[in-house]
């Protein structure tokens, strides 16, 4: 079975304050992970994924996330905050990481900006 | 290449008629998920579809709910008798297979469903 845990289910940091968004996954097999950004009333934009090939994954609008096997992590990082992140943010986890799976979603996290 | 496309966008209706969504996936795209986010809260598998077929189902209520993915044409989630429950957020991902990168599923905008 596969499981993704985020902590804090909202997070507010000053414009040009460092993001960081904790996500921690369960899987019993090679995982594939996400973060997915979702605007109000809006689908969701895929912001990175981690498919084995390196652990420090980049994305686009500056972030980027390292996976830890031995901490089961995956936690989201920007350097500098801007006003236009403010959103709702979600982990994911789907596998096994060689076939196409449904994935299993975090219950969100929303970040807020302060300016 | 349009990404993919789901309509209506917001669809309203009466505690028990019948609602039905449309996706159509990204072009080249053979595998269709659907999820369901309720407020507040993240988004929950539903069904996964390849063409004709249902892979996995597990995630889709036993009753009033159905979905296919014809040859031709768009897929559709079908909500018989709606409840007010049932209103939430319906999104569609498509997705293909390539060698050497895996999978990845892209969403459209979303259906949002409101039942009166």
């Amino acid at each position: 079975a596969q499981s993704v845990t985020q902590l804090g289910s909202h997070v507010s940091v000053s414009e040009g304050a460092l993001v960081l968004l904790r996500c921690n996954y369960s899987s019993s097999v090679p995982p594939y992970l996400f973060w997915y950004v979702q605007y109000p009333n809006q689908g969701l934009q895929l912001l990175l994924k981690y498919t084995s090939a390196a652990t420090l994954v980049k994305g686009i609008n500056g972030f980027e996330a390292e996976f830890k096997k031995s901490e089961t992590s995956f936690h989201l990082t920007k350097p500098s905050a801007h006003m236009s992140d403010a959103a709702e943010y979600f982990c994911a986890v789907s596998g096994p990481a060689s076939s196409a799976s449904k994935i299993i979603f975090g219950s969100g996290t929303r970040l807020s900006i302060r300016p | 290449n349009a990404g993919v496309m789901q309509n209506p966008r917001h669809l309203v209706r009466r505690r028990g008629q019948e609602a039905r969504l449309r996706c159509s996936p990204m072009k080249g795209h053979s595998h269709v998920y659907w999820y369901r986010q309720l407020p507040e809260e993240g988004l929950k598998f539903m069904v996964y579809l390849q063409k004709e077929n249902i892979i996995d189902e597990s995630g889709m209520p036993k009753e009033r709910f159905s979905a296919e993915f014809p040859k031709e044409g768009p897929s559709i989630l079908r909500i018989q008798q709606v409840v007010r429950g049932d209103s939430a957020a319906y999104f569609c991902a498509s997705s293909v297979q390539i060698a050497g990168e895996g999978e990845t599923q892209y969403f459209g905008p979303g259906t949002r469903l409101l039942v009166l």
